[in-house]
């Protein structure tokens, strides 16, 4: 079954560091997310990305988050300059536009900011 | 904005049936999803309601009834490898914008 492939899964980085998280989304997939889930609380909605530009935000997603799609598999996620409050488990997610099928998760990328 | 609640916590027995359910506002409304989270992994699709009534899958069923904002995620015979996290998502459509806004999750505990 396809899948969508985060790395690294785990990574550990100074605060003010900046961090790049990589997805390769289901090849066949047009629809692109990044989500967050801090440890404890609910999974939420970052950015979501089509026809390689940003068709939606959230609040969350500030001057610090960029994310770029610099080839034909990888969706990026860069955050310039860490902070505590960044520690989270990062989820890549891709769809069809029907959605039929649902959103497919990468298997997330736990950012730890010391 | 969006607003979706469902209960924090459930107990049932292995081999009964329980039933998760979720209620919802939002603008734009396409489409009621339930995923399963076990504790430090994804979240995993289990179905999908854009129309009212029941879909069934296997041992998942859900059910949408849009005028009244509400689904529910009914589990049957129930395993102990169900217990796991189980989270309500609407999908909002906006131009070329799809998002899928979660609610906090079902913690389910399944006792033998």
């Amino acid at each position: 079954e396809p899948e969508v492939t985060q790395t690294p899964s785990h990574q550990v980085t100074q605060m003010g560091q900046e961090v790049i998280l990589r997805c390769v989304p289901i090849s066949n997939h047009l629809y692109f997310y990044w989500y967050r889930q801090i440890l404890g609380q609910k999974v939420e909605f970052l950015v979501s990305f089509y026809n390689n530009e940003i068709s939606e935000k959230s609040e969350i997603f500030d001057d610090q988050f960029s994310v770029e799609r610099p080839d034909g598999s990888n969706f990026t996620l860069k955050i310039r300059s860490t902070k505590l409050e960044d520690s989270a488990m990062y989820f890549c997610a891709s769809s069809e536009p029907t959605g039929v099928g649902g959103y497919t998760f990468g298997s997330g990328t736990r950012l730890t900011v010391v | 904005g969006q607003n979706i609640d469902q209960p924090t916590e459930m107990t049932a027995t292995e081999g009964a049936i329980v039933q998760i359910n979720c209620t919802y506002q939002t603008s734009g409304f396409n489409g009621l999803f339930w995923y399963q989270q076990h504790a430090g992994e994804a979240p995993t699709f289990l179905s999908y309601n854009v129309l009212d009534g029941l879909e069934e899958k296997g041992r998942f069923s859900s059910f949408l009834s849009r005028s009244k904002g509400y689904s529910y995620l009914l589990l049957k015979e129930l395993q102990m490898k169900d217990s796991a996290s189980y989270l309500c998502a609407v999908r909002r459509i906006s131009g070329s914008a799809r998002q899928l806004t979660f609610g906090s999750g079902t913690q389910l505990t399944v006792l033998p």
